[in-house]
């Protein structure tokens, strides 16, 4: 049963271009959370979606960036127009229910660590 | 609002017990979860507590709830350098995400 899968690993993109980051949960697990970090910042919740829905985009920047995770097909977080600042390490995670308060157990993909040129 | 508050790095030598704390924000957490992560790796969930618990032992590690002042602690008795890593705790927001603190650094001295 593979874990979560997070492509690509490392993302180089010079400042204006678009950064595509790819999120496939865990088997059976519908609900899907970007995070970011920074360094000496912690973990910063972006978005939570489930199944063609978005639960709660309250982490995420007004421009720019968008999230999907479609009925088929991995979770997309998308970031437009790049810049220094968007670099960091940006992880996906997946559980199988909502409501994180009731102990569903989240796991973590490796990351994708963006470098914005 | 939602906060979760940690000290961001503590030394300790090998041999010796790790304590690591975190403050947090929101008295209606039902769980609350203590993770860790590797270099260059995710997070890894490490273990979490009830918040109806005052305390989880779990081999090595002790997890400790004060939930009057809002205060947890993961304690790593005999502490390795394997165990080098930053750990994050982490307590559910509303909807249902995990809100983690800012990570503390753990460096383990041979």
């Amino acid at each position: 049963n593979a874990g979560v899968m997070q492509n690509p690993r490392h993302l180089v993109r010079r400042r204006g271009q678009e950064a595509r980051l790819r999120c496939s949960p865990m088997k059976g697990h519908s609900h899907v959370y970007w995070y970011r970090q920074l360094p000496e910042e912690g973990l910063k919740f972006m978005v939570y979606l489930q199944k063609e829905n978005i639960i709660d985009e309250s982490g995420m920047p007004k421009e720019r960036f968008s999230a999907e995770f479609p009925k088929e097909g991995p979770s997309i977080l998308r970031i437009q127009q790049v810049v220094r600042g968007d670099s960091a390490a940006y992880f996906c995670a997946s559980s199988s229910g909502p409501g994180l308060a009731t102990n569903e157990k989240l796991f973590f993909g490796s990351g994708t660590q963006l470098s914005v040129l | 609002g939602e906060d979760v508050e940690q000290s961001l790095f503590l030394s300790v030598r090998e041999g010796d017990s790790s304590v690591i704390n975190c403050t947090y924000t929101d008295s209606s957490s039902t769980y609350l979860y203590w993770y860790k992560q590797e270099p260059g790796a995710g997070l890894q969930l490490l273990t979490y507590i009830f918040s109806n618990m005052d305390m989880k032992q779990d081999q090595r590690l002790t997890v400790l709830l004060n939930k009057k002042d809002k205060h947890l602690s993961l304690r790593i008795a005999d502490t390795q350098t394997g165990d080098s890593a930053i750990y994050f705790c982490a307590e559910p927001g509303n909807t249902g995400k995990l809100i983690f603190g800012q990570g503390t650094t753990l460096q383990v001295k041979p």
